[in-house]
């Protein structure tokens, strides 16, 4: 039930934009994103709910298909702050299932 | 702010030996969580907690057990612990309610070792 990320890993250069997917072989009722630096513990960015709401983050913002069991978060003018390991979580029956997890390097 | 504190940073331990991990949340949360962190693995769930005494298993709880005896602190306990154990282990708490899956909080993590 493990949700399947794509890329595994990217790397960036300051201002550059890149995206992350994240797919599922279940129906979903939510997508979770969570960004984990190094060395620190994984921080909540947002949860795109069925039927299209939106909640989180101002500067970082992702896409919810519900039909393909799809999420994808879009990066935008990167900054060196956005380097970390970004990992979605989908929601299934009440349980969170992460991904494994996609490495993002955002260079000078 | 939410605050998820884990007793250890840093473990060591021997094979067979009985390993606690404590995890204490200051934000009433009702939910609580054990994930271990490997690489190219992702988090995976291990126990979680949806209120005091109450565990259910999640993808990985082979090996583990978990306690809960008050709301805001979430144990798991290696029975006898085993170098395929050794890892990352972090804690997690959520809101409960609504029976929504809520944004979790996460602890710093507790990195073990078993020699």
């Amino acid at each position: 039930q493990q949700p399947v990320q794509s890329p595994q890993a990217v790397i960036l250069r300051e201002g550059e934009d890149a995206v992350i997917n994240c797919s599922s072989s279940k129906a979903l009722y939510s997508v979770h994103w969570y960004r984990q630096k190094h060395g620190e513990a994984p921080v909540f960015l947002m949860i795109l709910l069925k039927g299209g709401e939106q909640k989180g983050h101002d500067k970082i913002s992702a896409s919810f298909n519900e039909k393909k069991q799809q999420s994808s978060l879009y990066l935008t003018a990167s900054q060196l702050s956005y380097s970390g390991t970004y990992f979605c979580g989908t929601e299934i029956l009440n349980n969170l299932f992460f991904g494994t997890g996609t490495r993002l390097t955002v260079i000078p | 702010d939410v605050k998820v504190t884990q007793s250890s940073r840093y473990l060591v331990k021997r094979t067979g030996e009985k390993v606690f991990l404590e995890c204490v949340q200051d934000m009433d949360h009702e939910n609580m969580f054990w994930y271990r962190q490997d690489p190219g693995l992702g988090l995976r769930l291990i126990y979680f907690s949806y209120d005091v005494k109450m565990k259910e298993k999640g993808d990985i709880p082979e090996g583990y057990s978990v306690s809960r005896e008050k709301k805001e602190r979430f144990s798991l306990i290696l029975e006898s612990a085993s170098t395929n154990q050794t890892s990352m282990y972090l804690c997690a708490s959520s809101l409960g309610a609504g029976g929504q899956v809520h944004e979790q909080y996460f602890g710093p993590g507790t990195r073990l070792t078993v020699t």
